[in-house]
């Protein structure tokens, strides 16, 4: 059982450069999101998704964009990287059955030189 | 937004000793989830708790759901170098049907010293 898979694992952009993050997940989970964890801050919501078609923003949206067009996948797009966007990602995944439970990927570690 | 407040931030503490930390928000939450991040690794669920005064034990983890469904406390007992992490709390905010987002607390690193 794969979970909720990410790639790539480690990603080293230029300022200026888009890139997309893939998530994909097995479950079936109909909410998948995105955080971002920058130290000493804890993991902050970026996009979040409660189902294909339907996206909504979190708390710290801008520079990104997000999609789901189908239950499995939702990437994550870089549309001109910064610096202030090196961090590290993780997307999660989550039943509305499953009691609020939560399940993350390994993360993508992001460098914007 | 919601906001929660994990201390202590960072742990140095001695292999076999025992640990605590905790969580506080400032408005109810109806699920409080304790995770745990090794390096390198997202977080992985250690404990659930949906009811307020509930115990629940996972091994040497046990953590509690506050009676005023505002706090979340983990304890870790005689702990072990594999121990070694960032622990977060998360609160689901109490809300009507459709709610899903949850708050995260900052995290508390742990460190054992053989």
């Amino acid at each position: 059982n794969a979970g909720v898979t990410q790639t790539p694992k480690f990603q080293v952009l230029k300022t200026g450069q888009s890139m997309t993050l893939q998530c994909a997940q097995d479950m079936n989970h109909e909410y998948m999101s995105w955080y971002r964890q920058d130290p000493g801050m804890g993991l902050r919501l970026i996009h979040y998704s409660v189902g294909a078609g339907i996206t909504d923003q979190g708390e710290v949206p801008n520079g990104y964009n997000v999609s789901r067009s189908t239950t499995e996948d939702f990437p994550l797009r870089l549309l001109s990287a910064a610096p202030s966007q090196t961090s590290v990602y993780f997307c999660a995944s989550r039943d509305r059955v499953a009691k609020n439970i939560q399940y993350f990927g390994a993360g993508t570690r992001l460098s914007v030189l | 937004g919601q906001q929660l407040n994990q201390s202590p931030q960072s742990m140095f503490i001695q292999e076999g000793e025992d640990v605590s930390m905790n969580c506080t928000s400032s408005s109810i939450f109806n699920t409080w989830l304790w995770y745990k991040q090794d390096p390198g690794e997202g977080p992985v669920l250690l404990i659930a708790l949906y009811k307020a005064g509930e115990l629940t034990s996972n091994g040497r983890l046990t953590a509690q759901f506050g009676i005023t469904r505002k706090d979340s406390f983990l304890n870790i007992s005689a702990s072990i170098p594999s121990d070694v992490g960032i622990y977060f709390c998360a609160g689901q905010p109490y809300s009507g049907a459709g709610s899903y987002q949850l708050t995260f607390g900052k995290g508390t690193k742990l460190s054992v010293i053989p």
